[in-house]
């Protein structure tokens, strides 16, 4: 059974940059391509982007200019950058294994179970 | 404002069927796959339906999903209390070259 942890720090400061790192354990990351998503308190869920084990991305329009998702196929991880955050951007983050094809990208089968990321000073 | 359009709310006594809403665009419900998540209060989302009407193994079949043209639907057949939760779709939009969802709709068994 594929199981996704997210990991980073709970709270970031305004202008500054939030990390967090999901790893992969059960299963091998490569062969899929891997999401993060993002709800804010009591709202609704907001897909932020994906990469494949090969390194290929997708971003969010909206999110675009501020994010970097990464790979690490050596430790069965991956990442999200977000820079220059402010209080829009507190949120319980969740990283998913995505699909296996880019005809299926949103099939969403494997969660972690997230993380809140505050963004305060 | 979501790319997907659902209902924010739904209700039913227990027993009844429910249907819910998902309205999109010919750039992603019309021609690419929709998804369904359940997120139960507190938990993370879980795939319900994939692929427009298929179910993962262990999701029970009152759960049912169809689509045709630009819209879909999940159905909740035999609505148990187990049932409470907030419900998604989701598709890949052409257009935009993301995932996007609808801003979900919270189920309440009556």
């Amino acid at each position: 059974q594929v199981q996704l942890q997210e990991s980073g720090p709970g709270l970031v400061k305004p202008s500054e940059t939030l990390s967090l790192t999901c790893t992969v354990s059960g299963g091998s990351i490569s062969s899929y391509y891997w999401s993060w998503m993002r709800q804010p308190p009591g709202k609704g869920l907001e897909w932020i982007g994906n990469i494949h084990y090969s390194g290929t991305t997708y971003y969010s329009p909206s999110l675009k200019s501020r994010v970097t998702i990464s790979v690490d196929m050596s430790r069965n991880q991956f990442s999200l950058k977000l820079n220059f955050v402010t209080a829009a951007d507190t949120a319980v983050y969740y990283c998913a294994r995505d699909s296996y094809s880019h005809s299926y990208i949103g099939w969403f089968d494997f969660w972690g179970q997230g993380i809140l990321v505050t963004v305060s000073s | 404002q979501s790319a997907l359009t659902q209902p924010p709310s739904a209700s039913a006594t227990p027993g009844q069927r429910i249907t819910i809403s998902c309205s999109g665009s010919s750039s992603n419900i019309g021609t690419n796959f929709v998804y369904w998540y359940q997120q139960l209060p507190g938990t993370a989302p879980t795939l319900l339906i994939y692929r427009n009407h298929q179910r993962p193994s262990g999701v029970p079949d009152r759960f049912s999903g169809s689509k045709s043209g630009t819209s879909a639907s999940l159905a909740i057949s035999g609505l148990r209390s187990e049932d409470e939760a907030d419900y998604y779709c989701a598709a890949w939009d052409d257009s935009l070259s993301g995932v996007v969802f609808g801003g979900g709709t919270k189920v309440a068994v009556l």
